[in-house]
């Protein structure tokens, strides 16, 4: 258990929809990476947020968001969803300093499946 | 712009034998961390190990070692005494902050 959750685990929904998915980060790490892993491929970047502001930005496609809150949890708005959309989506953070400075831990991602 | 480059899309392995993952990646940086990732069939992304770019030491965790070679920008993984469970895919990630860049795997299948 790496201690970053996410929700929901698994999501199936029609096509112009929308979605929110949520990650809670380990506690004490201000960075949140989201990715997007399509069936059988590399993780692709999309965004990620340090302590509440957006800090890089990948591939993300302009009908998704994404936003830190105070507390530190993260949501993903994807919109217009297309079947293309699904995919396995990860939340990761890390810790800026320390004996693990930099290293990322994974969520269990959220199986997000368009119909 | 950085890459990283996994050259194996798959690969096996006897058990209890040795293999060696390849990765490779470009970067004009300085300071940068590397990473292998395992993701086993339940898809948990899950760290092997790590190495900083300023050490100049392969780190090792267990039966997994790295073969970090900074001028060639090469970061290889060897996998000693391979177990049923190292079977997954394996991916290669390069950090300078604040960005990760993932090779596209290589899937690995150890043989009983």
């Amino acid at each position: 258990d790496s201690g970053v959750t996410q929700t929901p685990k698994h999501l199936i929904t029609a096509t112009g929809q929308r979605v929110t998915l949520r990650c809670s980060p380990r506690s004490g790490d201000l960075s949140v990476y989201w990715y997007q892993q399509s069936l059988d491929q590399g993780l692709q970047f999309l965004i990620q947020y340090y302590n509440g502001e957006e800090r890089a930005k990948g591939n993300i496609l302009e009908r998704f968001s994404a936003q830190q809150f105070p507390d530190l949890h993260s949501e993903l708005n994807l919109s217009s969803l297309e079947l293309g959309d699904s995919a396995l989506y990860f939340c990761a953070s890390s810790v800026v300093g320390g004996p693990y400075h930099n290293e990322q831990f994974f969520g269990p991602g959220t199986r997000l499946t368009v119909l | 712009a950085q890459t990283v480059t996994q050259s194996q899309p798959e690969m096996s392995v006897q058990e209890a034998e040795t293999v060696t993952l390849s990765c490779t990646y470009d970067t004009s940086e300085n300071n940068y961390y590397l990473f292998w990732y395992k993701q086993p069939p339940s898809r948990q992304m899950i760290l092997v190990i790590r190495q900083e770019a300023y050490k100049q030491q392969n780190a090792t965790e267990n039966r997994f070692s790295v073969n970090f070679q900074k001028a060639a920008k090469s970061f290889s993984l060897k996998i000693s005494d391979s177990q049923l469970g190292d079977t997954a895919m394996y991916f290669c990630a390069f950090m300078t902050p604040p960005q990760f860049y993932f090779g596209t795997g290589t899937s690995l299948t150890v043989i009983p």
